[in-house]
């Protein structure tokens, strides 16, 4: 299970309050993701990065921001303009950005908006 | 974009049995379709993938299947273990083939 990591494991924000969820590899991998995870709803597209200083909006983009400075690190910052933003937020990565590269998954963060 | 249904949501099993995941998808080009498992408080982990230019491959317990006519593929479990108990995803490829869309998921139980 090793090779990408994601912090903190939980995290609590109030209404009104960017929070940044951390996701590093050392995989070597080009390609990073975002999911969001919601009962019922399987894993939603946030964004996803092929290479380092570029990125492209998924599925669910509104209300998030990345960025993609190094080859090992993809941030994820959720916005006060992100209405629901309470969910489980897992961070992938896979060798390039073709999609018929296996992805792997860090452990997660759990987002609570008190 | 690509849609991908996945049925049913939850699904139970006595242990020995068989388990079939359903999934549908609507973009044509999807050319691959891998399947993830994400047992309870883990991350999702590759089980198997399939690509469109063949119609099933196996690996030992597990089987895909591929219809490009119909647009859909499944998951078949055989001789189910208390260990498969888990949270199946479907995925397609979609966007130029940059990135993979993932179906709803489906709880599978098996009971021993």
């Amino acid at each position: 299970d090793g090779g990408i990591t994601q912090s903190p494991k939980y995290l609590f924000r109030k209404e009104g309050q960017n929070v940044t969820l951390s996701c590093e590899q050392n995989l070597n991998h080009d390609a990073m993701y975002w999911y969001r995870q919601d009962p019922g709803q399987g894993l939603r597209l946030i964004y996803y990065s092929q290479i380092v200083n570029d990125f492209q909006k998924g599925d669910i983009a509104e209300g998030y921001s990345v960025s993609r400075e190094k080859k090992e690190s993809f941030p994820l910052t959720v916005t006060s303009a992100q209405k629901n933003p309470t969910a489980f937020y897992l961070c992938a990565s896979s060798m390039s950005g073709n999609s018929y590269n296996e992805q792997f998954f860090g452990p997660g963060t759990r987002l609570t908006v008190l | 974009g690509e849609n991908v249904e996945q049925h049913p949501s939850t699904l139970s099993v006595q242990e020995g049995d068989s388990a079939v995941i359903k999934c549908t998808y609507s973009d044509s080009a999807s050319n691959y379709f891998p399947w993830y498992k994400q047992e309870l408080g883990k991350r999702p982990q590759l089980i198997i993938d399939i690509r469109s230019n063949v119609g099933e491959k196996k690996d030992q317990r597990i089987a895909v299947t591929l219809n490009k006519t119909a647009k859909h593929f499944s998951l078949h479990i055989t001789e189910t273990q208390p260990e498969d108990s888990a949270v199946y995803f479907c995925a397609a490829n979609s966007g130029g083939y940059q990135k993979v869309t993932f179906g709803t998921g489906t709880k599978l139980q098996v009971i021993p």
